[in-house]
């Protein structure tokens, strides 16, 4: 079975200062996925950036990386130059690849999310 | 770019009755998901339409919950005789293939008295 885990119930930055977010992962699957997604209060999920588990360079997206050491099974978000509106639960979420119907179709799994506070 | 609509965002009700929550995907998004987030938790996956066919459901849709897609577009997921332990956020997403991320609407936020 698949297992997310985020350690870090919750996180301070300073703003404007890089921050890492962690995230490990379990799994026996050679193709899957890892995503980062950020949940602001008003409850919205919002897709950040994506990894594939055979690429070999790290996803890169705006001020969003993911720093990914497949031998270590980890997926860790680094915020560059954090803002304000950085302030949000973070999950990380491993997508299986699963066949039912005749087709293949993705399920996300996700960790228990970490709490980013970014501080004026 | 309309995203996943959702509605209603809120809904209280009393333990005992019906409830019914509708899901927009993105319009040509033919995968469609629903997920279930209770309070500190991650959303946990609930079943999985491709079109209008239900492909797949998880142990934790009981026989209280059914969800529908009937012409491949708008989703409803309705819950029977609901339950103290129904209180969630039921999420809904959809992608347009399997490879592609999933966007996720802003989620039913359901309060049972």
């Amino acid at each position: 079975a698949q297992k997310i885990t985020q350690t870090q119930p919750g996180m301070f930055v300073q703003e404007k200062e890089a921050v890492t977010l962690d995230c490990t992962y379990d799994t026996s699957d050679q193709s899957y996925g890892l995503f980062w997604y950020k949940q602001p209060s008003s409850g919205e999920m919002i897709f950040l950036i994506y990894q594939g588990s055979y690429d070999e360079q790290n996803a890169t997206e705006g001020r969003y990386s993911l720093n990914f050491q497949k031998a270590r099974k980890s997926a860790n978000l680094v915020i560059s130059a954090s803002q304000l509106g950085d302030s949000a639960m973070y999950f990380c979420a491993m997508r299986e690849y699963l066949y039912a119907g005749g087709t293949s179709y993705g399920k996300l799994t996700f960790g228990q999310g970490t709490i980013l506070t970014v501080h004026p | 770019d309309t995203g996943v609509s959702q509605d209603p965002r809120h809904k209280i009700t009393k333990r005992g009755q019906n409830v019914t929550f509708r899901c927009d995907p993105i319009s040509e998004h033919n995968r469609l998901y629903w997920y279930r987030q209770t309070l500190g938790q991650g959303p946990e996956f609930l079943t999985y339409f491709q079109n209008e066919a239900q492909l797949e459901k998880s142990r934790l849709l009981s026989d209280r919950f059914s969800a529908e897609r009937p012409k491949g577009s708008f989703s409803t997921l309705e819950i029977q005789r609901t339950e103290q332990g129904d209180s969630a956020m039921y999420l809904c997403a959809s992608s347009l293939s399997v490879r592609e991320p999933q966007h996720f609407g802003d989620g039913t936020r359901l309060s049972i008295l």
